[in-house]
């Protein structure tokens, strides 16, 4: 069964630092997402991407943070300097048509220390 | 802007008992209505949708959940839980917002099953 996958797995990194999540959508999927879960509280969407551009964000998805689809399979989220606040729980997800069912991957655990 | 919300973050029940988890949405014309189950380390799996027609959707696992528009509740239910069925259960609701449509999620409910 085709499925979403994810890494890392878990990346710890340094507040300031750089980081790029990755994801690989399922291959006919056309609607891309990232959402994040902070540990304790509500799964909270950061993103939707179609058609090579955004197509909705979140107020959380501030100028720190980017989507790129950089060729035919990768849908990445880089966070350009990671705060504290930054640690959570990141998934990526994909859709065929943009409504109805998400397709979620296993998540990126990402700590910043 | 839709939201939900998962009125019990924990519910420990017993092998073989009856459990209810609830969510309510807020109101709009016409939504479309999920839950989603995580088992540990693992990521969110779709159980049940509502998308239209009958308003009881149910699962491959036995569970079932009734859209009640005018409570606007979508409650999920399960008459006989197993030990397997340990894990946390999202609501979502569809929110569109121009062309473009995302879910929002409630907090989740962590469903407990014991011997």
């Amino acid at each position: 069964e085709p499925e979403v996958t994810q890494t890392p797995s878990h990346q710890v990194t340094q507040m300031g630092q750089e980081v790029i999540l990755r994801c690989v959508p399922i291959s006919n999927h056309l609607y891309f997402y990232w959402y994040r879960q902070i540990l304790g509280q509500k799964v909270e969407f950061l993103v939707s991407f179609y058609n090579n551009e955004i197509s909705e964000k979140s107020e959380i998805f501030d100028d720190q943070f980017s989507v790129e689809r950089p060729d035919g399979s990768n849908f990445t989220l880089k966070i350009r300097s990671t705060k504290l606040e930054d640690s959570a729980m990141y998934f990526c997800a994909s859709s065929v048509a943009g409504f109805g069912e998400l397709f979620f991957g296993e998540g990126s655990r990402l700590t910043v220390l | 802007a839709q939201s939900v919300t998962q009125l019990d973050s924990q519910v420990p029940v017993f092998e073989e008992a009856p459990v209810e988890l609830r969510c309510n949405y807020s109101s709009s014309v016409s939504v479309y209505l999920f839950w989603y189950v995580q088992y540990p380390n693992q990521g969110l799996q779709l159980l049940l949708k509502y998308l239209s027609g009958s308003t009881l959707v149910e699962s491959i696992n036995g569970f079932e959940a009734e859209f009640n528009k005018s409570q606007t509740s979508f409650h999920l239910r399960k008459p006989s839980v197993h030990i397997s069925d340990t894990a946390e259960y999202f609501c979502a609701v569809s929110d569109r917002k121009g062309g473009s449509e995302k879910l929002v999620f409630g907090k989740g409910t962590k469903l407990t099953v014991n011997p």
